[in-house]
């Protein structure tokens, strides 16, 4: 069965830092896809990056990027330069492969907190 | 429509009583997941369909839950004797097939469900 833990519940981070959000997964399949979602407090969810588990290089979008490590099955998404607006509740989340196990899991979550 | 779409947005209901909640996927989206969340809790998987088949219920609580999806879109979520234990916000999102690859999921604004 699959598996994405979050260790981190809550998390204070000085605005313009650097933030690096825990995730690690479990999961016997060898193509599966990892994605991250962001949660305001006004409760969409949001898109943020995806990493395919075949894919050669790290998955990077903007600010955000993911720092995959296939054999220690960890994706921990590193937001750079943080603002105000990245408080948030962040979700880890795995899909399975197409056809085989597709649902999408996710994480407990963690909440980001940017101090001013 | 531009998004996935739920409604109610908000569902008062008295205990006991059954309730639907309605999904509408993006156009030409094949996969739709069901998600509850409880105030300040990560997303516990429900179900999800490809299609109209649904090859994952495995998150479904309990007997009182069912879900059905019609036409390859829109999908219905029925709570039948609503317990109070049922409040949540239960969020609804879809993807498409990218070169045989489910995407990233996109999420609806979610249903707020109350019972009292």
């Amino acid at each position: 069965a699959q598996k994405i833990t979050q260790t981190q519940p809550g998390m204070f981070v000085q605005e313009k830092e650097a933030v690096t959000l825990d995730c690690t997964y479990d999961t016997s399949d060898p193509s599966y896809g990892l994605f991250w979602y962001k949660q305001p407090s006004s409760g969409e969810m949001i898109f943020l990056i995806y990493q395919g588990s075949y894919d050669q290089q790290n998955a990077t979008e903007g600010r955000y990027s993911l720092n995959f490590q296939k054999a220690r099955k960890s994706a921990n998404l590193v937001i750079s330069a943080s603002q105000l607006g990245d408080s948030a509740m962040y979700f880890c989340a795995m899909r399975g492969a197409m056809n085989r196990d597709d649902k999408i899991i996710f994480g407990k979550g963690t909440r980001l907190h940017i101090l001013p | 429509g531009a998004g996935v779409s739920q409604s109610p947005s908000n569902k008062v209901t008295e205990k006991g009583k059954d309730v639907e909640l309605r999904c509408d996927p993006i156009s030409g989206h094949t996969a739709l997941y069901w998600y509850r969340q409880s105030l300040g809790q990560g997303l516990e998987f429900l179900i999800y369909f490809q299609g109209n088949s649904a090859p994952d219920k495995s998150g479904l609580p309990s007997d009182r839950f069912s879900a059905e999806r019609t036409g390859g879109s829109v999908s219905t979520l029925t709570i039948q004797r609503t317990q109070q234990e049922d409040s949540a916000v239960y969020l609804c999102a879809s993807s498409f097939v990218l070169r045989g690859v489910n995407t990233e999921a996109f999420f609806g604004q979610g249903t707020r469900l109350t019972v009292v």
